[in-house]
């Protein structure tokens, strides 16, 4: 069935680091790719989406790329801040259900 | 757009007890769904509430442990029943956009801790 994979946390990195965080997917077919964030004490809420392949999402200084040569879905940002201390889901859109990786946690530290 | 209210935000019970978690939606949605995020793990899809239909569940979820009601569009309830310390998680209400664009919007949670 289709699955999302995304790197293990928790991932620590000083402020303004680069930011990197892993998602690779299975599917059948050209899924939509989704980034989710938890803050911490809240629900979770879209950070970014793409909808087909070669289509970069961005938000809030965040980007990723569909890449379906790949099938990745990769997180970035060039300069993280304490306030993006986190977790973060990568998930997939399928037979009409979110597919959900198991979700990686940000720690930003001053 | 979709804004949930999920309630309550959290509790604390006693093994053995029922808990019911109310989400109201301030639009008419076709599906909403019931999550579970175990401690330090990603969510897991309970059931998928229709409105004039029983609910649908996931492996590993039953009705008689989880029952679900979707009296109307905007509202549903999930009931945790005979709870044991196994039971403790967040519980999360969810919908998609309305407009076909497949984004899903979340209720802020509820912690359950059953002691």
């Amino acid at each position: 069935g289709d699955s999302v994979t995304q790197m293990e946390g928790p991932v620590t990195l000083s402020e303004e680091a680069f930011l990197t965080i892993n998602c690779t997917y299975t599917a059948t077919g050209y899924p939509s790719l989704f980034w989710y964030v938890q803050y911490p004490g809240e629900g979770l809420q879209l950070l970014l989406k793409a909808t087909k392949a070669d289509d970069k999402g961005s938000n809030k200084g965040f980007e990723a790329t569909y890449r379906k040569e790949t099938t990745s879905f990769h997180l970035e940002k060039g300069s993280v801040q304490v306030s993006d201390s986190a977790v973060y889901f990568c998930a997939l859109y399928s037979n009409y259900q979110l597919i959900w990786g198991a979700g990686t946690k940000l720690i930003i530290k001053p | 757009s979709a804004v949930i209210s999920q309630k309550p935000s959290r509790d604390i019970c006693q093994r053995g007890t029922s808990l019911t978690i109310q989400c109201q939606v301030d639009s008419q949605v076709t599906m909403m769904f019931w999550y579970r995020q175990q401690p330090g793990q990603s969510l897991t899809l309970i059931a998928t509430a229709n409105q004039g239909s029983e609910a649908t569940y996931e492996s590993g979820f039953v009705i008689d442990k989880f029952p679900i009601s979707r009296p109307n569009l905007t509202f549903s309830t999930l009931t945790v029943s005979n709870m044991s310390p196994e039971d403790s998680s967040i519980y999360l209400c969810s919908v998609e956009d309305t407009q076909g664009n497949t984004e899903a919007f979340f209720g802020q949670g509820t912690r359950l801790t059953v002691v």
